[in-house]
């Protein structure tokens, strides 16, 4: 099965309103980084973490690689936030980057 | 800011001719990688090395071949395109410590007819 799974595939968000997307790892991961991947298909780095949790702006991030998750938060969601948000993972054992399936996020006006 | 440059940023290749996609990094970074992605399966590991003339396979090697000639650059080669490999491409770079952020490219839209 997979090792990273991403939750929800897909999510619609009014503007204003805010939701949390989720990564479940089924091994013990050593890191995770959150990315956006928007409109033009660029990756955009958002947080990376080894532990613990990051906030930039409206996004907030949590990494508790013990109990196997890390999500992301977002708050008072703009347009502009619309994407396809994709969470990666560390193995702690091999020198590779796992990623998860995405979450399409859809901002409605 | 760590710099990954991808060219071409997209290409219409023919079936069964050859494609080569280029990445070059400024960041000093020994790892480098090249990913696949395609809607519902995210992105999927090629290729990735971890010094100058070297590579490994990653996760959908087939169909692929990679290139290494320096620390800075890194090279997808398709030596007969599919239909299966319309996707978008995407290079990245990381350093050589454990758990590091990955870096990476805008992409490379591939669409093969």
């Amino acid at each position: 099965g997979d090792q990273v799974e991403q939750s929800p595939s897909a999510l619609s968000l009014h503007e204003g309103t805010g939701s949390a997307l989720r990564c479940n790892f089924t091994t013990t991961m050593r890191a995770v980084q959150w990315f956006r991947k928007n409109s033009r298909g660029s990756l955009i780095n958002l947080f990376y973490l080894a532990s613990g949790t990051k906030e930039n702006g409206r996004l907030k991030s949590a990494f508790d690689s013990k109990e196997r998750y890390s999500t992301l938060h977002i708050r008072d969601a703009q347009l502009e936030d619309s994407g396809t948000y994709f969470c990666a993972a560390f193995d702690t054992n091999a020198y590779k980057v796992i990623f998860g399936k995405g979450t399409h996020l859809h901002v409605l006006p | 800011e760590a710099a990954v440059t991808q060219s071409p940023r997209s290409k219409v290749a023919v079936t069964g001719g050859k494609v080569t996609l280029s990445c070059h990094q400024t960041n000093n970074h020994d790892y480098m990688y090249w990913y696949r992605q395609d809607t519902g399966h995210g992105l999927r590991l090629i290729h990735y090395s971890y010094v100058a003339d070297s590579t490994e396979k990653g996760d959908i090697p087939d169909g692929y071949k990679a290139s290494r000639p320096s620390q800075e650059n890194f090279s997808l080669i398709l030596e007969l395109a599919s239909l299966s490999q319309t996707a978008v491409y995407f290079c990245a770079s990381s350093r050589r410590d454990r758990g590091p952020e990955v870096f990476f490219g805008k992409g490379t839209r591939l669409t093969v007819v």
